[in-house]
């Protein structure tokens, strides 16, 4: 079946400019998670989303970034006023329901570029 | 201290050589344990994942989890240029669902 799907691809934008980035999980999987990838830092989680709990928000690194899933599929990661220290790969991941030896499936990532 | 920590690298092995790629975690609770490989602009893809102590063999992948010494290694048997990637270790640690990953190391295969 259809894995991870994310868009953009590819996103470039002004610094102060917001960004949204879409997730769509693999179909069937409850768990959704937001982690990020940026040079000289690896993979940093920022979000998870399980069923219709509240999301775990602690990895979000400030209060410029929010996430949101809808339906309990689609999910959107909305970074506010964008600065150059934004600039990642954002990885979103699915599973099956969230628990600790549940395997992670990890979309083909944004990269997004702030100048 | 790092939650996951790798070998640093990279690591230049010739084809047809094993690869070793260790990994230390700090939580002694940790419950499972992933490999992923990532290609140079690609995503993440999972490798194995080790729940239980001992080697679990998969093909030419052997994952060995040591929980008293918090270690976990992976070994890459008949090393092929296509093994070229970089290596990360993730954990989820005890009671938790988030990976923490390590840094990653960089293996490359010469032909």
């Amino acid at each position: 079946g259809a894995g991870v799907s994310q868009s953009p691809s590819n996103k470039v934008t002004e610094k102060g400019k917001d960004v949204e980035l879409r997730c769509d999980p693999i179909s069937g999987h409850t768990a959704l998670y937001w982690y990020r990838q940026s040079l000289g830092q690896g993979l940093e989680f920022l979000i998870y989303f399980q069923g219709n709990s509240a999301p775990d928000k602690s990895g979000l690194p400030s209060d410029r970034f929010s996430a949101e899933r809808t339906g309990g599929s689609v999910s959107t990661l909305t970074i506010q006023r964008t600065q150059q220290e934004d600039s990642a790969v954002y990885l979103c991941a699915s599973s099956f329901d969230g628990a600790s030896t549940d395997t992670q499936y990890f979309g083909p990532g944004t990269r997004l570029t702030v100048l | 201290q790092k939650e996951v920590e790798q070998n640093s690298g990279p690591l230049s092995v010739p084809e047809g050589a094993i690869a070793s790629l260790n990994c230390t975690y700090s939580d002694r609770g940790s419950q499972s344990f992933f490999w992923y490989r990532q290609y140079s602009g690609k995503s993440p893809e999972l490798i194995m994942f080790i729940y239980s102590n001992g080697d679990k063999e998969d093909g030419r992948f052997t994952a060995q989890l040591n929980k008293a010494s918090q270690y976990v290694s992976l070994l890459i048997r008949d090393s092929q240029p296509s093994d070229s990637a970089t290596y990360l270790c993730a954990v989820t640690p005890s009671n938790d669902y988030k990976l923490s990953f390590g840094a990653g190391t960089t293996v490359t295969v010469r032909a």
